[in-house]
């Protein structure tokens, strides 16, 4: 069985600018939750969505985004990106919403 | 909501020793605490998890014991081996829709 895929693996993006991130998770599961992995933050919850509704959302400002289309696939967008945003951007996907699975993250660096 | 408490967040032990990390959660509706193992420029992995109805977990050389009372839970890694050098992450969560919140995490370097 396939993990949970995320692309890109690695970006730069410029201060401004804004970034499109992509998660397929697992095949069978319907949550699809985000987190942002910093050294100093370690894994701060971003938002989950269940069958293309988000059920729970993190202390995070407007400026990140995310959506889930019907199969399941799942997108989260920053935008004003800002130099404070680099990080690695892990997506997990569950059955239930508990027992989550990581896919290997998207390193975003912002300069 | 859920707030971890994750110590010690750093750990050096000699090869073949025993490590021991520990968590402690605040909200009591908190009904499952799995653990991941994240290696260096990868993923957080699924290592061993547990319930609120189970005390004691075991998976080989590693296990995981839950206090309710106390809202601790520990990992427990014995004969450790230099390919246990990892970042460890304790979760918790209460079930249905509640988010997963993590510890800090813990360095722990094994010592050839």
């Amino acid at each position: 069985k396939a993990g949970v895929t995320q692309t890109p693996r690695y970006l730069i993006k410029t201060r401004g600018q804004q970034v499109t991130l992509s998660c397929s998770p697992i095949s069978g599961h319907r949550s699809v939750s985000w987190y942002q992995q910093t050294p100093g933050q370690g894994l701060q919850f971003l938002f989950e969505y269940f069958s293309e509704t988000q059920r729970n959302k993190g202390n995070f400002p407007g400026r990140f985004s995310g959506r889930q289309f019907s199969n399941s696939r799942s997108e989260m967008n920053v935008s004003t990106l800002e130099l404070g945003d680099s990080a690695l951007y892990l997506c997990a996907s569950s059955v239930d919403g508990n027992t989550i699975y990581f896919g290997e993250g998207s390193w975003l660096t912002v300069v | 909501g859920e707030n971890v408490e994750q110590h010690p967040s750093t750990l050096s032990v000699q090869e073949g020793d025993s490590a021991v990390i520990k968590c402690t959660y605040s909200d009591s509706a908190s009904n499952y605490f799995p653990w991941y193992k994240q290696e260096l420029g990868k993923g957080p992995q699924l290592i061993i998890d547990i319930r609120s109805n189970v005390g004691e977990k075991k998976d080989q050389r590693i296990a995981v014991t839950l206090n309710k009372t106390a809202k601790h839970f520990s990992l427990h890694i014995t004969e450790t081996q230099p390919e246990d050098s990892a970042v460890y992450f304790c979760a918790a969560s209460g079930g249905g829709y509640q988010k997963v919140t993590f510890g800090i995490g813990t360095k722990l370097q094994v010592i050839p």
